[in-house]
């Protein structure tokens, strides 16, 4: 069966570090993998996903993520955090059942200190 | 345009009550999708609409929940009996059609207090 996993319910940088949030998957089937982020009181937004295309994928927001299928990873990085990227972050991979069944990590919340 | 929108965006409710979610999909968009997100864990599937078919409930947790969609608009998702454990924050998603090149747009979620 897919699942998700991310490391670590909450990862603390300061204004201008590197970000990196983490996921490893598991999927029987060539995975499609996304990263959402979910700002107070918002719905997820979709800030990049993984086709099977280009292993490093570009994302809005100055986000991008690598598709490493040795390590079954696709972290997450930015290389200069700034206070507006505060927010809650989910990693899925889709089951590819006929539809787009999404399964969750159980998320990561940034927070960025000045 | 419109985004997915959801109704109550807050619902408190007495165990043993009975209530209504409702979501408004991105019009035009055929496939619609139920997710629970409890309290630090991540969301879980409960339903997928293709249409007003449901090809997929096998999310729902037990038989108090049940869903309907009218044709490729309005869905909403029932809870009977309403129980503290269901309680959590309940997001609906829209996409273009089925399948996994298709984006699921996501409501802000009604956020379910049972008490």
């Amino acid at each position: 069966a897919q699942s998700v996993t991310q490391l670590g319910s909450h990862v603390s940088v300061s204004e201008g570090a590197l970000v990196l949030l983490r996921c490893n998957y598991s999927s029987s089937v060539p995975p499609y993998l996304f990263w959402y982020v979910q700002y107070p009181n918002q719905g997820l937004q979709l800030l990049l996903k993984y086709t099977s295309a280009a292993t490093l994928v570009k994302g809005i927001n100055g986000f991008e993520a690598e598709f490493k299928k040795s390590e079954t990873s696709f972290h997450l990085t930015k290389p200069s955090a700034h206070m507006s990227d505060a927010a809650e972050y989910f990693c899925a991979v889709s089951v590819d059942t006929g539809f787009q069944k999404l399964v969750f990590g159980t998320g990561t919340r940034l927070l960025v200190s000045p | 345009g419109a985004g997915v929108s959801q109704s109550p965006s807050n619902k408190v409710t007495e165990k043993g009550k009975d209530v209504e979610l409702r979501c408004d999909p991105i019009s035009g968009h055929t496939a619609l999708y139920w997710y629970r997100q409890r309290l630090g864990q991540g969301l879980e599937f409960l339903i997928y609409f293709q249409g007003n078919s449901a090809p997929d409930k096998s999310g729902l947790p037990s038989d108090r929940f049940s869903a309907e969609r009218t044709g490729e608009s309005v869905s909403t998702l029932t809870i009977q009996r309403t129980q503290q454990e269901d309680s959590a924050v309940y997001l609906c998603a829209s996409s273009l059609a089925q399948g996994r090149a298709y984006e699921q747009y996501f409501g802000p979620g009604t956020r379910l207090t049972v008490t």
